[in-house]
């Protein structure tokens, strides 16, 4: 079993539609959940990050955590065009000197129709 | 937040010969990283990039495949040696900054090399 699993998708919905994008994971050690958006020929970006199990709103996007289910998901509200890329979710044990060892999922590619 | 390039931005190469890419951010960093990102697949690291030391390599990759350098604080190369189409991958270069124990430390990543061995 990978550390992080991910659907790669593709997704594809119709623009103004919630989108609902999660990875599982089997290592309890894992404190620090992200998600990076990468756009075609662009590097992954950080979108959000969230410490522990709990939620976290930034605009339209939302992110969950449920440390007791080892799952994690990010929605999109009002999902527009400009959302379409591929969405990475990554974790890390620790911050400090161990927050630069990211676990990645294998992204879920998002269009997201006009 | 760190401004990150990578040249060059993609190449073909033929089998058995090496490429080298090279990684430059616009401020001195902490620690300097290099991933691949193969088709389907995890970004995986490959090594952290050590100033003024030998590279730490990832399980799984060896210093004769991926040789790394890094002179200074904002710079770094890595080069894919003996090509084969197994290495066709995106190489990205990622940065942290440690600012202390209490604050999330953010990593940025470069716009990536598209590598194509035939």
């Amino acid at each position: 079993q990978k550390e992080v699993e991910q659907d790669p998708g593709p997704l594809s919905v119709p623009e103004g539609a919630i989108v609902s994008l999660n990875c599982t994971y089997s290592n309890s050690a894992f404190q620090y959940f992200m998600w990076y958006r990468q756009y075609s020929r662009k590097g992954p970006e950080l979108l959000m990050y969230t410490y522990s199990s709990g939620n976290k709103e930034d605009g339209r996007f939302t992110a969950q955590v449920d440390k007791s289910s080892k799952y994690i998901s990010l929605f999109i509200r009002d999902s527009q065009p400009s959302d379409s890329a591929t969405y990475l979710c990554a974790m890390s044990p620790v911050s400090g000197a161990g927050s630069y060892q990211l676990t990645f999922g294998k992204g879920t590619k998002l269009s997201v129709i006009p | 937040s760190a401004v990150i390039s990578q040249k060059p931005s993609r190449d073909i190469c033929q089998r058995g010969t090496s490429l080298t890419i090279q990684c430059q951010v616009d401020s001195q960093v902490t620690m300097m990283f290099w991933y691949r990102q193969q088709p389907g697949q995890s970004l995986t690291l490959i090594a952290t990039a050590n100033q003024g030391s030998e590279a730490t390599y990832e399980s799984g990759f060896v210093i004769d495949k991926f040789p790394i350098s890094r002179p200074n604080l904002t710079f770094s190369t890595l080069t894919v040696s003996n090509m084969s189409p197994e290495d066709s991958s995106i190489y990205l270069c990622s940065v942290y900054e440690w600012t202390g124990p209490s604050s999330y430390n953010e990593q940025f990543f470069g716009p990536g090399t598209r590598l194509t061995v035939l």
